[in-house]
């Protein structure tokens, strides 16, 4: 119940395509979705994070797509570019418990 | 930047050794964890520590130990360390259960 599904895990997307990533959770008591994006040899960092008191949150090129009643929420990145190419993590967490991760998704955009 | 630090960068060691990662959280951050990413994989949570506390447990072997002092810097300890074990080694902080912010890692290299 602790799980965070992620898919799929990985992604090749054209310079100038939509990327949609997804994840899916059990848990009810999650109240924050944040996605994190991790270049190559570096930390993992914030992208952007939704709560569920609304179905969207944009950002940019980035917008997390969020449904309550599917326990599901996905990341929408627009106009992809090749600066883009990373490995994103969606992630859920509880007033109670700390974020749980999912598996990761690895994108490339091709020019 | 992220506001946490860990050191050092690099690690390289020998197998059978022990080695020791330290971890500097934001400030006001009272919760420090440590994750492990082996090559192309994703975060394996080893450890929670929330004030000095240990506050929740991942997959962290026997032969790894953490600890949070008063000061709230975090440290890991890798002992008998096999080949298995050369990975990313990341600490995060957070000042509840939402937002974990990453450090930029510290790559080990057993040899």
């Amino acid at each position: 119940q602790q799980q965070v599904k992620q898919s799929p895990q990985s992604l090749i997307v054209q310079k100038g395509g939509i990327s949609i990533i997804n994840c899916a959770y059990e848990n009810t008591a999650f109240d924050y979705f944040p996605w994190y994006q991790q270049f190559p040899g570096k930390g993992p960092a914030l992208l952007i994070a939704i709560r569920p008191d609304v179905s969207e949150k944009k950002e940019g090129r980035f917008t997390i797509s969020f449904n309550k009643s599917a326990k599901q929420f996905s990341l929408h990145i627009m106009d992809s570019q090749p600066g883009d190419s990373a490995t994103y993590f969606c992630a859920a967490s509880s007033r109670t418990d700390k974020l749980i991760f999912g598996t990761g998704t690895r994108l490339q955009v091709f020019p | 930047d992220s506001g946490v630090t860990q050191t050092p960068k690099h690690l390289i060691t020998a197998t059978g050794q022990r080695v020791t990662l330290r971890c500097s959280p934001r400030s006001g951050d009272l919760s420090v964890y440590w994750y492990q990413q082996s090559l192309d994989q994703g975060l394996q949570f080893l450890i929670q520590y929330y004030n000095g506390e240990e506050r929740a447990k991942g997959n962290i072997l026997e032969r790894f130990s953490a600890q949070q002092f008063p000061d709230l810097h975090s440290e890991l300890n890798l002992s008998s360390l096999e080949l298995g074990d050369s990975a990313l080694y990341f600490c995060a902080s957070s000042v509840e259960t939402d937002t974990q912010y990453f450090g930029p890692g510290t790559r080990l290299t057993v040899l």
